[in-house]
């Protein structure tokens, strides 16, 4: 099946500085999520991104899916910003109903 | 986010005792998901209902049953549950066509479960 993974697996960073997370998959793919696991366990979604690039406010995403990977661009960050990032790819070919989920990066972002 | 809402949101529970999560989306989708999320692992897809059809069944024991009475409502009922099934446990849901793309899924806030 599609191997998904995500770089780098822990993050520690000043409040204020940027960063960008990366997420690679093995093989082609319908559709692209990018979440936010806040440190209560709660999902909260980022981006919904196929292809291309979106912005929201301090975060940024973009998907390139002919070279099979996606960034996650945080900017200014800051303390609440800290929490597991997650992306879930949406195989072509599996035919169900099953987003992918990578390992996540583990954010901390100090004050 | 309150369009997906799951409870209870901790349970502590011993191994012969029967229980029930429950999760409700106020989103009006279609399609409702059980996800597992263990200690240092990814989220692990349990079951799908689409259109309140079980259409995923991904090799979960059967200690683990899920219910769908309708489409805004899914329940998972746990019975004899083994220590290694502590997790938090995430409910998910869509609004999805008959095509084969997938579209964007919404979570709860999810339960923890801890089995002694």
């Amino acid at each position: 099946g599609i191997q998904v993974e995500q770089s780098p697996p822990d993050l520690i960073l000043q409040e204020g500085a940027n960063s960008t997370l990366r997420c690679n998959f093995s093989d082609s793919v319908n559709n692209l999520q990018w979440f936010h696991q806040n440190p209560w366990g709660q999902l909260i979604n980022l981006f919904y991104i196929p292809s291309g690039t979106k912005q929201n406010g301090r975060l940024s995403a973009t998907t390139v899916a002919t070279e099979r990977y996606s960034l996650l661009y945080i900017s200014s960050s800051q303390t609440t910003d800290s929490g597991v990032y997650f992306c879930a790819v949406d195989p072509l070919t599996s035919g169900t109903y099953k987003y992918i989920f990578g390992t996540g990066t583990r954010l901390k972002v100090l004050a | 986010e309150t369009g997906v809402t799951q409870t209870p949101r901790h349970l502590v529970m011993g191994m012969t005792n029967k229980k029930s999560l429950k999760c409700e989306q106020h989103l009006g989708h279609n399609a409702m998901y059980w996800y597992k999320q263990s200690a240092k692992k990814p989220l692990e897809l349990m079951f799908v209902y689409n259109f309140k059809e079980q259409t995923e069944n991904n090799s979960v024991p059967s200690r683990f049953s899920p219910e769908c009475p309708n489409s805004s409502h899914l329940f998972l009922h746990l019975h004899t549950l083994q220590p290694e099934d502590s997790a938090l446990y995430l409910c998910a849901s869509s609004q999805e066509g008959r095509g084969a793309v997938h579209n964007e899924q919404f979570f709860g806030p999810g339960t923890r479960l801890t089995v002694l």
